[in-house]
């Protein structure tokens, strides 16, 4: 079964510090994985994916994350905060059926110190 | 370019209403399209999905239905709202072909 997992329901760090944001996935099948941000009162902005081929995805923003199959994690980073990165964070994971449903973890706040 | 439009933006019911949300997609056709929930302060529930016109797949039973009357129109209903209704409720497609959503802006609903 189609699971994720995200480690951290809050990450503080200061501006200009890394952001590391852990994504842990379980899937039947090979998997395609996404990072969604979603700042307050707004919908989901998809800020990367990846499907087949290079594991080192970048995204906008300045966001990036690798695909590890042996550690079968898919982490967001970047290299400096900024205050305007401060929102939530979702990781997800595709399904196994038809439908083209994602599998969503349960999102990582991110606070940004000035 | 696609565009995914949700109405009304902020709704406040009382315990017992009925309720009407609208998710309209533009510039695709035949979108799978998909009503998640976030509690506050908890991840997205997704609530029910639809590949095609009348085709509705429920992820959780519960107080709600969706309807998809038309191809890019997507609705989500209930009889009689409950407290525990309240949420933000996110509208998203995705073309058949890949996983990739994209979502609406959201309605804010609160139930009194």
């Amino acid at each position: 079964a189609q699971s994720v997992t995200q480690l951290g329901s809050h990450v503080s760090v200061s501006e200009g510090a890394l952001v590391l944001l852990r994504c842990n996935y379980s899937s039947s099948v090979p998997p395609y994985l996404f990072w969604y941000v979603q700042y307050p009162n707004q919908g989901l902005q998809l800020l990367l994916k990846y499907t087949t081929g290079a594991t080192l995805v970048k995204g906008i923003n300045g966001f990036e994350a690798e695909f590890k199959k042996s550690e079968t994690s898919f982490h967001l980073t970047k290299p400096s905060a900024h205050m305007s990165d401060a929102a939530e964070y979702f990781c997800a994971v595709s399904g196994a059926d038809s439908s083209y449903k994602l599998i969503f973890g349960s999102g990582t706040r991110l606070l940004v110190r000035p | 370019s696609q565009t995914i439009h949700q109405w009304p933006a902020t709704l406040v019911q009382p315990v017992g209403s009925p309720l009407s949300l609208e998710c309209t997609v533009e510039g695709t056709s035949n979108p799978n399209l998909y009503w998640y929930r976030q509690a506050a302060g908890r991840g997205l529930q997704l609530l029910f999905y639809s590949v095609g016109i009348g085709q509705i797949s429920s992820e959780v039973p519960q107080n709600l239905s969706a309807s998809r009357p038309q191809d890019r129109q997507f609705i989500l209903s209930s009889k009689k709202l409950l407290l525990s209704d309240s949420g933000f409720y996110l509208c998203a497609w995705c073309r058949g072909i890949s996983y990739e959503q994209y979502f609406g802006p959201g309605t804010r609903l609160t139930v009194t």
